[in-house]
């Protein structure tokens, strides 16, 4: 089965500080890959999404971006946080066989 | 635009009861999948329940059943016998054959009661 393995789980940065956040694949290859962001009490929003290396697109233009630089890697980053970047960020993915979306376990930034 | 649209924000039922979670969807595409996850307070992501555009058997998990009205675009979830541990956000969601790209309703907040 397809896992998705995200780190860190929870994250207090400053303001101005960079990113990184990574999560990679198990279990399948060539994996479609997704970078959501809830906000308190809201749905998932779409960041970013990748159909496979080097390939990404934006679907809100904001302070963070994207980065695939291997198969089952799957990056997001800010070179300076804002206080709006606070928020609960989900990596999921989809393997192309079977169309079923699995999920990382998900990072609470706070942004202070 | 494909669109999926969740219209109730938050539901309240009692345990035992059954409770129909609305989504609608809007797509040109003929060949799809849909999609029922809940995701409770420790925000992992569970799939409830999907079903096949092509398919006209209506898809079933256990307590979990739904609705799959085509020519309405609509796929409304139905809990039975509703349990404490359902409480949860639940998510509709759909991937259209021709991009795979995930489109998300905005969820509706499930709230059990005792």
């Amino acid at each position: 089965s397809q896992t998705i393995h995200q780190w860190p789980a929870t994250l207090v940065q400053p303001v101005g500080s960079p990113l990184s956040l990574e999560c990679t694949v198990e279990g399948t290859s060539n994996p479609n890959l997704y970078w959501y962001r809830q906000a308190a009490g809201r749905g998932l929003q779409l960041l970013f999404y990748s159909v496979g290396i080097g390939q990404i697109s934006s679907e809100v233009p904001q302070n963070l971006s994207a980065s695939r630089p291997q198969d089952r890697q799957f990056i997001l980053s800010s070179k300076k946080l804002l206080l709006s970047d606070s928020g609960f960020y989900l990596c999921a993915g989809e393997a192309r066989l079977n169309t079923e979306a699995f999920f990382g376990q998900g990072t609470r930034l706070t942004v202070v | 635009a494909q669109t999926v649209t969740q219209s109730q924000p938050e539901m309240s039922v009692q345990e035992a009861e059954t409770v129909t979670l609305s989504c609608t969807y809007d797509t040109s595409e003929n060949n799809y999948y849909l999609f029922w996850y809940k995701q409770p307070p420790s925000r992992q992501m569970i799939l409830v329940i999907r079903q096949e555009a092509y398919k006209q058997q209506n898809a079933t998990e256990n307590r979990f059943s739904v609705n799959f009205q085509k020519a309405a675009k609509s796929f409304s979830l139905k809990i039975s016998d509703s349990q404490l541990g359902d409480t949860a956000m639940y998510f509709c969601a759909f991937i259209p054959d021709s991009n795979y790209q995930l489109i998300w309703g905005a969820g509706t907040k499930l709230i059990i009661k005792p």
